[in-house]
């Protein structure tokens, strides 16, 4: 049981580039969320997903976009990397909403920085 | 949209001593539950403590627990017999009816031993 995983753990990019962050549960959770870290700041959330297939905008969407093909998988994608999309990346897992368990559960991190 | 404030940056705490970490938001929510989470310098999130809003008792769990102030919307972490481990940041999160969390902007604590 590996919980939450994200793939790669650290990255580097030149302006303009793109690149896909994969976040992967193995929790059976149906919500799956990203958000970006900042330094010396709280969270904050970019997109989510409420089941396979679905998705939607959180706080802080724009430049990028997600998707979810399976229930276990979210992928988060940046088409043409900024400076300021430098942060720290986390992907989170969390069962339906209003039930017993709506803890959300993090993943590692990745580290992005943008040239 | 929730909001969230914790108003201490920095606290610092004598080991084996008591220290409470402040925390206050803003939410239109009737039924919501509120998290704290600890950020160690590995930067995984880790699951502190949770409440359940409609709960009245405070959770605890075992050297951690909460003051949860419904009316006043205040929800601070007490850590007793402070232990050099639990030097972090920690934050505060509300969620709301979509299972969405908001993040204050944390509070750093130093463990001193």
């Amino acid at each position: 049981n590996a919980g939450v995983t994200q793939t790669p753990k650290f990255r580097v990019l030149k302006t303009g580039q793109s690149m896909t962050l994969l976040c992967a549960q193995d929790m059976n959770h149906e919500y799956m969320y990203w958000y970006r870290q900042d330094p010396g700041m709280g969270l904050r959330l970019i997109h989510y997903s409420v089941g396979e297939g679905t998705t939607a905008k959180g706080e802080v969407p724009d430049g990028y976009n997600v998707s979810r093909l399976k229930k276990q998988n979210f992928l988060l994608g940046l088409e043409s990397a900024a400076p300021s999309q430098t942060s720290v990346y986390f992907c989170a897992s969390g069962a339906l909403a209003g039930g017993p368990t709506d803890t959300q559960y993090f993943g590692p991190g990745t580290r992005l920085t943008v040239l | 949209a929730q909001t969230v404030t914790q108003s201490q940056p920095e606290m610092s705490v004598q080991e084996a001593e008591t220290v409470t970490l402040s925390c206050t938001y803003d939410t239109s929510e009737s039924d919501y539950y509120l998290f704290w989470y600890k950020q160690p310098p590995s930067r995984q999130m880790i699951l502190v403590i949770r409440q359940e809003a409609y709960k009245q008792q405070n959770a605890t769990e075992n050297r951690f627990s909460v003051n949860f102030q419904k009316a006043a919307k205040s929800f601070s972490l007490k850590i007793s017999d402070s232990q050099l481990g639990d030097a972090a940041m920690y934050f505060c999160a509300p969620n709301n009816a979509g299972n969405m969390l908001t993040f204050g902007g944390g509070t750093r604590l130093m463990v001193k031993p």
